[in-house]
């Protein structure tokens, strides 16, 4: 089973800041890695498929990048509407998901 | 516009059944993989199981292998997760998701969810 572990668990930051959430993977997924938002009581919203493409509709602050088993989450300017737990998902070799980062106002 | 609504979420007792529907639209259903997540209250996201589009392939996650069954009906545009023999680590939202290929990849939309509680 490969397994993801997402980093950090929590993050509190200013609006405008650039954030950047971690996902590892175990062994190698080449690029099939997707980017989840979840804001509480919805349904999981996807923003980055195939590691670094832009679902469309989501804004272009939002970028993902990485291959083989490091990647990377961005959010170049975090808005009000950014705070939300983001979750990692592998899809190499069945489904797997990160732990979940939850991105705070500080 | 893409649409997925689940049903048949309840209040069940260890060890009892329940069937889990999901009416899709605005797609092509039967060209599209469709998969079940669900989501313990306060934990993270879990891949439960997922079904090609011609339900020639199915997949369980290793927690629920020989409990539940996924199935579909395409001329209904109908997914369902037939749980059985149910636990209290069973209890979660269960979110339908529809898969961006026929064999499966991401989940490009998801469904509002439907509680499934397992308590005596």
């Amino acid at each position: 089973d490969i397994q993801m572990t997402q980093s950090p668990s929590t993050l509190s930051a200013y609006v405008g800041d650039r954030v950047t959430i971690s996902c590892r993977a175990s062994q190698s997924i080449s690029t099939w890695l997707a980017w989840y938002q979840q804001k509480p009581g919805k349904a999981p919203k996807l923003l980055i498929y195939k590691a670094s493409n832009l679902e469309s509709g989501v804004p272009s602050r939002f970028s993902g990048s990485g291959s083989g088993t490091e990647f990377t989450l961005t959010i170049s300017s975090l808005q009000p509407d950014d705070f939300a737990t983001y979750y990692c998902l592998q899809y190499s070799n069945y489904w797997t998901f990160g732990q979940g980062t939850k991105v705070e106002i500080k | 516009e893409v649409q997925l609504l689940e049903s048949g979420g309840a209040l069940v007792q260890p060890g009892g059944s329940l069937r889990l529907s999901c009416a899709a639209s605005g797609f092509t259903f039967i060209n599209y993989a469709m998969s079940w997540v669900r989501q313990a209250p306060g934990k993270g996201l879990e891949w439960v199981s997922a079904v090609s589009g011609n339900s020639g392939a199915t997949y369980y996650a290793d927690s629920v292998k020989g409990r539940f069954s996924i199935s579909r009906d395409n001329s209904r545009n109908t997914l369902y997760l037939q749980l059985n023999s149910l636990r209290a680590e069973d209890t979660a939202v269960y979110y339908c998701a529809k898969c961006r290929m026929l064999t499966g990849y991401d989940f490009d939309y998801w469904g509002q969810g439907t509680l499934v509680t397992v308590s005596s």
